[in-house]
């Protein structure tokens, strides 16, 4: 079966304009996670969603957004863009409240680079 | 500070080498799962331990949960060319909304020379 599917896989903005990433998860999964990677912090969480309500949501700023829509599909925005913002984001999906005991099945991420 | 402590950052090792990976923590997991990643790559679940005291094994790859559920620990016997790569150790905290939420460890870059 097709896994999870991220898109664009790579992106260059510039300082000050917003993003939209999508994440299309594994068929049958409605649990969607968004993750940051960078060299300095590692993965950090940033939110999760479930049949289109944020369950979770981690340490950051407001200007990051996601949204899930009826179909599992989840997209996350950053606004106002800094260069901060450069990094691998990655999305993981996992069927109803399993992913804690059977793991998570992660994208390939979106690489963005903010210059 | 970071709640997951993995150590070593990074192990550069010969083929055939056996290597411990340690993934430590003051918290209670309900559980702790152990990636893979490649460059440019999602991490790859290779494992979830659940049960304190639990041992998993694949292939050449031995987990463990610690007792307590506050550690755990990934021991590759003879290892190869194949095995390197970016491991990350993840939890899920016990109690609270954890709902989808992975605190990963720094990670440990593994290198194995032919």
């Amino acid at each position: 079966k097709a896994g999870v599917t991220q898109t664009p896989r790579y992106l260059i903005k510039t300082r000050g304009q917003q993003v939209t990433l999508s994440c299309s998860p594994i068929s049958g999964h409605r649990s969607v996670s968004w993750y940051q990677q960078t060299p300095g912090q590692g993965l950090q969480f940033l939110f999760e969603y479930f049949s289109e309500t944020q369950r979770n949501k981690g340490n950051f700023p407001g200007r990051f957004s996601g949204r899930q829509f009826s179909n599992s599909r989840s997209e996350m925005n950053v606004s106002t863009l800094e260069l901060g913002d450069s990094a691998l984001y990655l999305c993981a999906s996992s069927p109803q409240g399993q992913g804690i005991w059977y793991g998570y099945t992660f994208g390939s991420g979106t690489r963005l680079t903010v210059v | 500070t970071q709640l997951l402590e993995q150590s070593p950052q990074f192990l550069s090792i010969q083929e055939g080498e056996n290597l411990t990976v340690y993934c430590n923590s003051s918290s209670v997991f309900s559980s702790l799962q152990w990636y893979r990643q490649e460059p440019g790559e999602g991490p790859v679940l290779l494992v979830t331990v659940v049960t304190g005291g639990e041992v998993k094994k694949l292939k050449r790859l031995t987990f463990q949960f610690g007792d307590a559920r506050k550690d755990s620990s990934l021991h590759i016997t003879a290892a190869q060319p194949g095995d390197t790569g970016l491991y990350l150790c993840a939890g899920v905290e016990a109690g609270g909304t954890s709902y989808g939420k992975l605190t990963f460890g720094q990670g440990t870059i593994l290198t194995v020379h032919p």
